[in-house]
Formats: structure tokens, sequence, C-alpha cells
């Protein structure tokens, strides 16, 4: 089972919106709406942002957004903010013997 | 709120055994929750290792499936992780995780573990 696949890096602007793709196959991301969505900053351990496609965690800012066409999912970050200087990671359930793959991992960058 | 915490040796011998416990608190290792392992070598990406449900049941990743056992002990509301034959490829910093339905939602804080002589 390969890594999903996600862009090595995004960068916006301080209230800009930036996307970051997520690409897999009908056997997970398109499969199934069981995409989740973590935020990870130097040191520190992932976040929990995004779970089922487009669902928010409580606690979580509404400036997170995700959804998915296909067998692509996406999230979305508006009003960007200094704080968002992170890596965040896509994962799914999948169909393979794999049962859960993240993918490869987004540096998003704060300008 | 539950919480999840790693604990085990730091550095581990080329083709020895690499063992470490989460311990739960907060809540009880009995709910409805499947326990997991995840794992992350020096700046690279995450890997799902395995996952245990209270029962005993287990589901591992295929590419660790031979090396790789995760055991949970209800009476110390902890889980466990081994594998075995392990190489410098091993090097990680190992997470143990909460899955709730079909995403992580509650991590440990990480423990490094390096595999060196």
């Amino acid at each position: 089972q390969s890594a999903l696949t996600q862009p090595a890096s995004v960068s916006g602007s301080p209230g800009q919106s930036i996307t970051i793709s997520c690409t897999g196959t009908s056997s997970d991301v398109g499969g199934y709406n069981y995409v989740s969505w973590y935020q990870q900053h130097p040191g520190k351990a992932p976040k929990f942002m995004i779970y089922d496609v487009s669902n928010r965690p409580s606690g979580v800012s509404n400036r997170f957004s995700g959804s998915k066409s296909g067998n692509t999912a996406s999230l979305t970050i508006s009003g960007l903010q200094a704080e968002d200087e992170a890596d965040y990671y896509c994962s799914s359930y999948t169909s393979s013997s794999s049962f859960y793959v993240f993918g490869t991992g987004t540096k998003v960058t704060v300008l | 709120q539950v919480q999840l915490r790693e604990s085990g040796p730091g550095l581990v011998n080329p083709s020895g055994t690499l063992s470490l416990t989460c311990a739960v608190s907060g809540g009880s290792i009995s709910s409805t929750n499947w326990w997991i392992w995840i794992r992350q070598p020096p700046g690279k990406g995450l890997e799902w290792i395995g996952e245990i449900f209270h029962s005993g049941n287990t589901n591992y990743n295929p590419s660790l499936k031979s090396r790789v056992s995760i055991s949970v002990d209800k009476s110390k509301n902890r889980f466990s992780l081994r594998l075995r034959s392990v190489t410098a490829a091993d090097t990680a910093v190992y997470y143990c995780a909460k899955r709730g339905k079909y995403a992580f939602d509650i991590w440990g804080q990480g423990t490094m573990v390096t595999v060196s002589s």
C-alpha cells in the first residue's frame, strides 16, 4: 500500500487561503468517507484536525475545512495565520490489508 | 479526557527487540476504541504500525506483520508494542494513539527510539 500523495510544500501570506491536496485511489480516499487530517508542529505530536472528510473536532478552528472529490481529498486553511505554519498529513482507511494509510505530508509556510 | 503516555528504552541494539508501553489515563482501555501504534522516522512521514482492541483483536501493517506484536493489559490499563529483529530503519519516534471510529483522535507525546550498537 503506497502512501497517499500530497504536495511537499504550500505557502501563503497571512490572511490568504491555501489548499492542500491528498490523492489516493478508489481503494482508500475515493472509496470511503474516512479521510482525516493532522497538523504537526516541529518536535510535537500530530494534532487531530478533521475527520470523516469534512468534520471538525471540538476546539479546532473553523478556518480549517475539508472536502473530497473522487480520489482526492483537500484541506483548506482560510485566513492563514503564523501559527498555521506546520506539517500537515492526511490519512485514510483503506480496503487493502494495510487498514490505514497516511499521506506523504505537506509543509505549510506562512510568508 | 483520555491521555496517553509512551515509555520504554530509547536505544535498542540491532537485531534486538524494541518494546514500548502506552499508559492510558482518564479513561478505560476497555472502552469501545482501538488502540494504535504509529511511527515517524526522523525527517519523514507517519506510518501506521498496527492496532488492538481490548478483546485482544489485532490488525497489523503487512510490511511489519512478521516482526510486530501488540498486546493489551487491561489490569494496568495499558497496551504494548514489540518489534523484533530491528535495524537502523526502525529508528523513529513512536507514538501511541486512540482511534475513534476512523480517525486518530488522541495521541501520546511520542518517544524516540534509536537502533544502534
